[in-house]
């Protein structure tokens, strides 16, 4: 089944401790993306990468880190995890990162709730 | 920098209402995406619009993006109950056409 997966869905951690958020696609998709959703702001772009080796930041990028060293995965890292990072996070994946492509609609998994205390 | 704003934030209807929800962007885009977010799900792909005022329809779905290339709506007639949702757009800039921006969404609760 074509999908997009996140891990763990659900985290609760402490100020400072480091963690990964895991993603994974498995539609041989180009480009991948990161986004936060907070209540009445909507999804904001974190950072994407458009192929292997290269990723850029989105709009909201302090705080956060990536990397995609293979097609299929594209970790988000929090090196030192603040309360104004608890929020809903969610990995998405598209065929062309082309403007005008019909293959560019995103893909979304399923999300990760990460409370950070 | 670049900005999206949607509205309304909520829209509460009976069923069978219609229902549009707006998208104003502050500089051009090169293209419009919506999505549709069920509650405690993730956002679902519903369109994309390239073409300054191009209109599409997906059943009672009708979706338009304005002349200017800065504004875009989404209008469901005689909503039914599995409409519920929020509906977000999202707009790739011009100037950056890797980067999206979605609006803050809109919220549709349909009482049947």
């Amino acid at each position: 089944e074509a999908q997009v997966t996140q891990n763990p869905r659900y985290l609760i951690t402490v100020t400072g401790k480091k963690l990964t958020v895991t993603c994974s696609q498995n539609m041989n998709h180009e480009y991948m993306s990161w986004y936060r959703q907070d209540p009445g702001l909507g999804l904001r772009q974190i950072y994407y990468s458009m192929n292997v080796e290269v990723t850029d930041k989105g709009d909201v990028p302090e705080g956060y880190k990536v990397s995609r060293k293979e097609k299929r995965n594209f970790p988000l890292i929090l090196e030192s995890p603040s309360p104004n990072q608890t929020s809903l996070y969610f990995c998405a994946s598209s065929l062309s990162p082309h403007v005008s492509s019909s293959y560019n609609e995103q893909f979304f998994g399923p999300g990760t709730r990460l409370t950070v205390l | 920098g670049q900005q999206v704003m949607q509205i309304p934030q909520y829209q509460h209807v009976q069923e069978g209402e219609d229902f549009t929800t707006y998208c104003n962007s502050s500089t051009t885009l090169s293209n419009i995406q919506w999505y549709k977010q069920r509650p405690g799900g993730h956002p679902v792909f519903l369109i994309q619009l390239v073409k300054s005022g191009e209109v599409k329809k997906q059943k009672r779905l009708t979706f338009q993006f304005g002349e200017a290339k800065k504004n875009s709506s989404l209008h469901i007639t005689a909503t039914q109950t599995t409409d519920v949702g929020t509906y977000f757009c999202a707009g790739r800039s011009s100037y950056n056409f890797n980067k999206f921006y979605f609006g803050s969404g809109t919220k549709l609760n349909v009482k049947p």
